[in-house]
């Protein structure tokens, strides 16, 4: 079946302006996580969504980030007033519940910053 | 604060040879512990898990071994292909209130020679 998808694969902005991020997950998939990878580092944890319950934000860098997800599906990242520093991959992944380490990744978003 | 990290960010070898990938992490609650492959342009994929109850687990060509006492964990690749080639991440869960947050370490760079 289809794997984790997210759209744009390339994005381009000013700074200060406004970008959404999106990710479709696995169907049936009810944990969805989005991470940062900065070139040559590894994965920031930013947020993780399970089912109906309150997702951990602890990652978020500032309140410049929020993230959403309608009906237990789609996300949206959403970067407000974007900075140069916020130039990276952002990586969506999903699982089933807590599967553990088993978390299916997408291709990422590379957003550039100018 | 807690972190995941690995000894050598490169690592070359012929096709055929065996290779082994290291990680050195501080935190000593985490109680599970992952490695994912990420080729270039793609999302990690996961390889190989390991609780804190265990100290070896093997998968197909691969083996985790962890070693609490120093809190290290390797993951050895046999008779590494060319196709193996990639970034190998480890990761580490804290469990309890981190329950669904990944921490990842910076990666190794595997090139395989043929």
């Amino acid at each position: 079946g289809a794997g984790v998808s997210q759209s744009p694969s390339n994005k381009v902005t000013e700074k200060g302006k406004d970008v959404e991020l999106r990710c479709d997950p696995i169907s049936g998939h009810t944990a969805l996580y989005w991470y940062r990878q900065s070139l040559g580092q590894g994965l920031e944890f930013l947020i993780y969504f399970q089912g109906n319950s309150a997702p951990d934000k602890s990652g978020l860098p500032s309140d410049r980030f929020s993230a959403e997800r309608t009906g237990g599906s789609v996300s949206t990242l959403t970067i407000q007033r974007t900075q140069q520093e916020d130039s990276a991959v952002y990586l969506c992944a999903s699982s089933l519940e807590w599967a553990g380490g088993e978390q299916y990744f997408g291709p990422g978003t590379r957003l550039t910053v100018t | 604060g807690e972190s995941v990290g690995l000894h050598l960010p490169t690592l070359s070898v012929q096709e055929g040879d065996n290779s082994i990938i290291n990680c050195a992490y501080s935190n000593s609650a985490s109680d599970y512990f992952i490695w994912y492959k990420q080729e270039s342009g793609k999302g990690p994929q996961f390889i190989i898990d390991i609780r804190s109850n265990m100290d070896k687990r093997q998968g197909q060509r691969v083996t985790v071994l962890l070693n609490k006492t120093v809190k290290h964990l390797s993951l050895q690749i046999a008779a590494t292909q060319p196709g193996d080639s990639a970034v190998y991440f480890c990761a580490e869960n804290a469990g309890g209130t981190s329950y669904g947050k990944l921490t990842f370490g910076q990666g190794t760079i595997l090139t395989v020679h043929p």
